[in-house]
């Protein structure tokens, strides 16, 4: 079975200054890795993911991430957030031969002017 | 990715009553999934339900509890059976496309006093 550990509960940034989201995951075998967003009120909507291939992975509304085999991670980062990046940001990892995903306890992000 | 539409999209309820969340996507797919979101937490894994058979339930949930019709290939309803204000949460149902992403709908908020 796999599992997920988003470090960080609660991320609180300033306008227009860079984000980092950390998740760590453990499996046994191969796995794929998600970021999703929640925003106030709203299902899940999938930032990125990485499946194979480019370690680096870009997706929506300029965050990206980076997949770390060795070390297990599978950080999110944005070089300069808005106001509207206030969201619950969850982590979510799947093994290669398994549809189930596994989700972080999640991460709060508030923006502040 | 995909349309997804939930309903009700909140709903408020008597304790020892059901209520039928109608999950209905814009294409045909092979799997859909079941979560829970209590408040404050991440998603947990009800159940996956294939058209053509049996939901398979994920530890700590029952069919009795949380029953699941999946008629066709772009439909699937969840019932909270007999509730209770534990039952207040946010449910969220996913497809699998491509083989390897879910996408969600936007969730329906139940409340029960």
């Amino acid at each position: 079975a796999q599992s997920v550990t988003q470090l960080d509960s609660q991320v609180p940034v300033f306008e227009e200054a860079p984000v980092e989201l950390r998740c760590n995951y453990s499996s046994s075998v191969s796995v794929y890795l998600f970021w999703y967003v929640q925003y106030p009120n709203q299902g899940l909507q999938l930032l990125l993911k990485y499946l194979s291939g480019s370690t680096l992975v870009k997706g929506i509304n300029g965050f990206e991430a980076e997949f770390n085999k060795s070390q297990t991670s599978f950080h999110l980062r944005k070089p300069s957030v808005h106001i509207s990046d206030t969201a619950e940001y969850f982590c979510a990892v799947r093994q290669s031969n398994d549809y189930k995903l596994s989700f972080g306890a999640g991460t709060t992000v508030t923006v502040r002017a | 990715s995909a349309v997804i539409s939930q309903k009700p999209s909140r709903d408020i309820c008597q304790r020892g009553t059901s209520l039928t969340i109608q999950c209905q996507v814009d294409s045909q797919v092979t799997m859909m999934f079941w979560y829970r979101q209590q408040p404050g937490q991440s998603l947990t894994l009800i159940a996956t339900a294939n058209q053509g058979s049996e939901a398979t339930y994920e530890s700590g949930f029952v069919i009795d509890k949380f029953p699941i019709s999946r008629p066709n290939l772009t439909f699937s309803t969840l019932t909270v059976s007999n509730m209770s204000p534990e039952d207040s949460s946010i449910y969220l149902c996913s497809v699998l496309l491509g083989q390897e992403t879910q996408y969600f709908g936007p969730g329906t908020r139940l409340l029960v006093l």
